[in-house]
């Protein structure tokens, strides 16, 4: 049974680039999709964007085109996430989440069937 | 952009009775494919989220079948039929044609 193992807690100025990993435990990315995820505090949960590993297609949620990177590095079975320019509001715990996707006329996801159990970011001055 | 909505915000529940969240969004997730990109998740306290159904009406693996999902284009109901005391958390339904999230359900126990 795969799992995902996201890296520990940061704390981080404001400003600056935040990396969280999240490696596939027990099995491998095979061809899901690894997407990330935030809860802010007192906030609901919010997409952020996804990866393809096999075919190293992303997709960003608008609010975070530009300031966001995901890829993902098969060899080793770990996505990883990089948010840069970091403010206070951005302060989260960060989720991944294996994903089931479609093609037809456009890639879509869906079923997030197994998470990684969450890293804290902190940004603080 | 899909706006996603869900109704109520916060529901209070006695065991044992029936429990049912509304999700609408602005477009139909209704696919020219016959999938419904409508997922349930639940986030109970101080864990990570956890599916509860996918493609709007299908049950994901270990989730029990005190939880059924129905609906289809635009409108969607996650329904528990019997509510118990580890079903406490934030039901969010998510969908996948643009992947964004509702603003989440509060469900706690009277």
């Amino acid at each position: 049974q795969v799992q995902l193992v996201q890296s520990g807690a940061e704390v981080k100025k404001p400003g600056s680039s935040v990396k969280v990993s999240c490696e596939a435990s027990g099995g491998t990315f095979s061809s899901y999709a690894i997407s990330w995820a935030r809860l802010a505090p007192g906030q609901g949960l919010e997409y952020m964007g996804g990866i393809i590993p096999i075919l190293g297609k992303t997709y960003y949620a608008q609010k975070f085109q530009g300031r966001v990177t995901i890829i993902a590095d098969e060899s080793t079975s770990t996505g990883y996430m990089e948010l840069s320019g970091l403010k206070s509001d951005d302060t989260a715990v960060y989720y991944c989440a294996r994903t089931f996707w479609t093609h037809y006329s456009g890639y879509y996801y869906y079923g997030m069937d197994v998470w990684g159990q969450g890293t804290t970011v902190t940004v603080s001055s | 952009d899909i706006v996603m909505t869900q109704s109520p915000l916060s529901l209070s529940v006695t065991p044992g009775e029936p429990a049912s969240i509304s999700c609408r969004s602005s477009q139909s997730l209704l696919h020219s494919n016959g999938k419904n990109y409508l997922d349930w998740y639940l986030q109970k306290p101080g864990q990570s989220p956890q599916l509860l159904i996918y493609s709007g009406s299908n049950r994901a693996s270990g989730v029990p079948d005190r939880f059924s999902g129905s609906g289809s284009g635009t409108d969607f109901t996650l329904k528990i039929s019997r509510v118990e005391a580890e079903d406490v958390g934030v039901y969010y339904c998510m969908q996948g044609l643009e992947t964004s999230f509702g603003p989440g359900t509060k469900v706690d126990i009277k």
